[in-house]
């Protein structure tokens, strides 16, 4: 099993749809949860960061983790065609010092 | 802030020819980078790990004697890609800790595209 599972898409949605994008993992003992945005032929940026479980909203952005399911969610509201980029999963902590990463999921935003 | 540069960004080379990839944080102190591969429509996939003034642990399967990581200050790292060949063709990565920001929050170079002919 994988340590960090996401759904690669691709995913197509028209501009102003809400999109939801989602991760599950497999050790309890993460505790820092972070979504990146990777334009094509660029490095990942970092979206959100969050420690533990709950909401963190930034903007459009909205980051969810819910650690008794293992789940963790980014949710982009009025999506917009420069939102169009592969979005990865991150997560990290326990005894290990690396961040793991998840496929990524390629989303499209038509307008 | 938490600004990471690479260079170059693009680079072609003859096989058999050795490559240099720098990586800076430009705004921050980095004790630790990574380096990541990353190949078309795939994920990043971590190549080592170094901290400053010392060796670099590599994950398993990465040749260290061919991927030669310098880790010499709080704020450059580089990656030498020794006696290249087409295989070692792909998207290379860096990647910074910010002291400062605590020990999760990681930032990504821009990346480098090698081409081995």
């Amino acid at each position: 099993q994988k340590e960090v599972e996401q759904d690669p898409g691709p995913l197509s949605v028209p501009e102003g749809a809400i999109v939801s994008l989602n991760c599950t993992y497999s050790n309890s003992a993460f505790q820092y949860f972070m979504w990146y945005r990777q334009y094509s032929r660029k490095g990942p940026e970092l979206l959100m960061y969050t420690y533990s479980s709950g909401n963190k909203e930034d903007g459009r952005f909205t980051a969810q983790v819910d650690k008794s399911s293992k789940y963790i969610s980014l949710f982009i509201r009025d999506s917009q065609p420069s939102d169009s980029a592969t979005y990865l999963c991150a997560v990290y902590g326990g005894a290990t010092n690396k961040l793991i990463f998840g496929t990524g999921t390629l989303l499209a935003v038509q307008p | 802030g938490a600004v990471v540069s690479q260079h170059p960004s693009r680079v072609i080379c003859k096989s058999g020819t050795s490559v240099k990839i720098e990586c800076r944080s430009l705004d921050f102190q980095a004790t630790t980078m990574f380096w990541y591969r990353q190949f078309p429509k795939q994920s990043l996939m971590l190549m080592a790990t170094s901290n400053e003034g010392s060796k670099a642990t590599y994950e398993q399967g990465v040749e260290k004697d061919k991927f030669l990581i310098n880790h010499a200050s709080l704020t450059l790292s580089t990656l030498t890609v020794t006696s290249a060949h087409p295989e070692d063709s792909s998207f290379y990565i860096c990647s910074a800790r910010d002291l400062g920001r605590g020990l999760s929050e990681q930032y990504f170079g821009p990346g480098t595209r090698l081409t081995v002919t």
